[in-house]
C-alpha cells in the first residue's frame, strides 16, 4: 500500500539530546514537509523539500535539521538547541510544485515528549 | 492578515444540521485550497480539495471558493456525531510550501 510512514509513534527526549524523527514515503512525491503541532494549536512549518538534495526553512525552523538524501525519505532532527521540543510532529508529502492535485498527505506523526 | 484565517470555535451543530466551515486568505497564497479533519490525537486527513471559483461536492462534503471575496468555506450536510473534529483549510503558495489555518473545531449535538 502507498502512503507515508512515520517512526516512532512516540518517543521521548533527555535534556541536551538530539533525537532524529523518520519520514519515508513510497508515493513518489517530490516534496516533502515536516510541521510541528502544539496542543490546541494549528499545523505550523519546520523546513520542506521540492527536490532531492535541496530545502528551505519554514516559519520556525530554529533548533531542527534536515536532510534530503533520496526522494522517498525526509528525516527531521530536533537538536538540543531546540528549547521547547515536545509536541506532536507530523510528516507530508505531495506531489510538485502548484497547480492541481498538489495537496498534502500525512503520516500517523510523531508525539515528542522531553523528559 | 495572516495568509489562511479561520476562527477556532467551538462550532456546535445540531445532528442532521448543516456544519457552515469558513476561512479567508490572502493575496500570499496561491489559488489551490485544500480541507482537512483531524480527530484529536490522530493526523490531518484531506477531505476535499478546490480550485476553481464556485461548489465542489463530493458526497455530505460542499467547498465553496469566491476568489473574489478571498474566502473558502465547507458544508456537511446531515452532520454525524462522527463528524466532530478539527477541520484545516489549508493553501499553497507561491514558494511552494503548503499553508495551514489554525482550525475549527467542530461539535456535532447528538
Amino acid at each position: 500500500d502507498g502512503g507515508i510512514t512515520q517512526s516512532p509513534k512516540y518517543l521521548f527526549r533527555k535534556e541536551g539530546q538530539n533525537v532524529t524523527l523518520s519520514c519515508e514515503q513510497n508515493l513518489n512525491h517530490d516534496a516533502m514537509y515536516w510541521y510541528r503541532q502544539d496542543p490546541g494549536q494549528g499545523l505550523r512549518l519546520i523546513y520542506y523539500s521540492q527536490i532531492v538534495n535541496d530545502f528551505q526553512k519554514g516559519d520556525i525552523a530554529e533548533g531542527y535539521s534536515v536532510s534530503r538524501e533520496k526522494k522517498e525519505s525526509f528525516p527531521l532532527t530536533v537538536t538540543s538547541a531546540q528549547k521547547n521540543p515536545t509536541a506532536f510532529y507530523l510528516c507530508a508529502s505531495s506531489t510538485a510544485l502548484g497547480g492541481e492535485d498538489t495537496e498534502a498527505f500525512f503520516g500517523q506523526g510523531t508525539r515528542l515528549t522531553v523528559v | 492578515q495572516k495568509e489562511v484565517e479561520q476562527n477556532s470555535g467551538p462550532l456546535s451543530v445540531p445532528e442532521g444540521a448543516i456544519a457552515s466551515l469558513n476561512c479567508t486568505y490572502s493575496d500570499r497564497v496561491s489559488q489551490s485550497f485544500f480541507w482537512y479533519r483531524q480527530y484529536s490525537g490522530k493526523s490531518p486527513e484531506l477531505i476535499m480539495s478546490i480550485y476553481s471559483n464556485g461548489d465542489k461536492e463530493d458526497g455530505r462534503f460542499t467547498a465553496q471558493l469566491n476568489k473574489a471575496s478571498q474566502y473558502v468555506s465547507l458544508l456537511i450536510r446531515d452532520s454525524q456525531p462522527s463528524d466532530s473534529a478539527t477541520y484545516l483549510c489549508a493553501a499553497d503558495s507561491p514558494d511552494d510550501k503548503i499553508i495551514f489555518g489554525k482550525g475549527t473545531r467542530l461539535h456535532i449535538l447528538p
